[in-house]
């Protein structure tokens, strides 16, 4: 069975202070990892996915399958970032063939 | 419209009523997901339909759970006799393929609430 953990229900940091949003994962294949954000009153919408190896507003996760986590990563902390944040897994088992397995969220709150 | 558009936006409905919650998918896509969002918790997935064809529901909790996109486009979600538990966020998300390196984009998501 696949599944996703994110140790920290609340993170709370200072404007301009690094950020790490932790996400670890279990899955016995190949996985495709995402990290999705619901900013208040908006919907879910994804913010990055490992397979592009991309930075999208100062973030960046990079995929370690020796430890099988998947931190989000931000070096300067900006009010706007203050969000849910969902870290979620694509395999091919459990959760349907293409159906995503998301964590439980990191609710992370920026101080300024 | 541009997104995916769920309705109602607010449902609460009576223990033992039945309850049918609305999905109208980005057009195009073939794609479409149902999840359940419990209070406090990450959305868990409930089926998967590729166009007409439901290829997963295996994420349903019980037969009371009923799921169907006759034409390939909108979609039902359907609950029977509900139950105080069945109390959540019910979300919907559309991907243009099934695979490969697509985005899922989500609907805002129907609030059930069983009194």
């Amino acid at each position: 069975a696949q599944r996703v953990t994110q140790p920290e229900k609340l993170l709370s940091v200072f404007k301009g202070a690094p950020v790490e949003l932790k996400c670890n994962y279990s899955y016995s294949g190949s996985p495709e990892l995402f990290w999705y954000v619901q900013y208040s009153r908006q919907r879910l919408q994804l913010l990055l996915r490992h397979i592009s190896r991309e930075s999208i507003k100062g973030f960046t996760a990079d995929l370690n399958k020796g430890e099988t986590s998947f931190h989000l990563k931000k070096p300067f902390a900006q009010e706007e970032d203050s969000a849910m944040y969902y870290c979620a897994l694509r395999g091919s088992s459990g959760g349907g063939a293409d159906g995503l397995t998301f964590g439980k969220g990191t609710h992370l709150i920026i101080q300024p | 419209g541009a997104g995916v558009s769920q309705s109602p936006r607010y449902k609460v409905a009576k223990r033992g009523q039945d309850v049918a919650l609305r999905c109208d998918p980005i057009s195009g896509h073939v794609s479409l997901f149902w999840y359940q969002q419990a209070l406090g918790q990450g959305p868990e997935f409930l089926t998967y339909f590729q166009n007409e064809a439901q290829l997963d529901k295996s994420g349903l909790p019980s037969d009371r759970f009923f799921a169907e996109r006759p034409e390939g486009s909108v979609s039902t979600l359907k609950i029977q006799r509900t139950q105080q538990e069945d109390s959540a966020v019910y979300l919907c998300a559309s991907s243009q393929t099934s695979r490969g390196n697509t985005e899922a984009f989500f609907g805002q998501g129907t609030r059930l609430t069983v009194v």
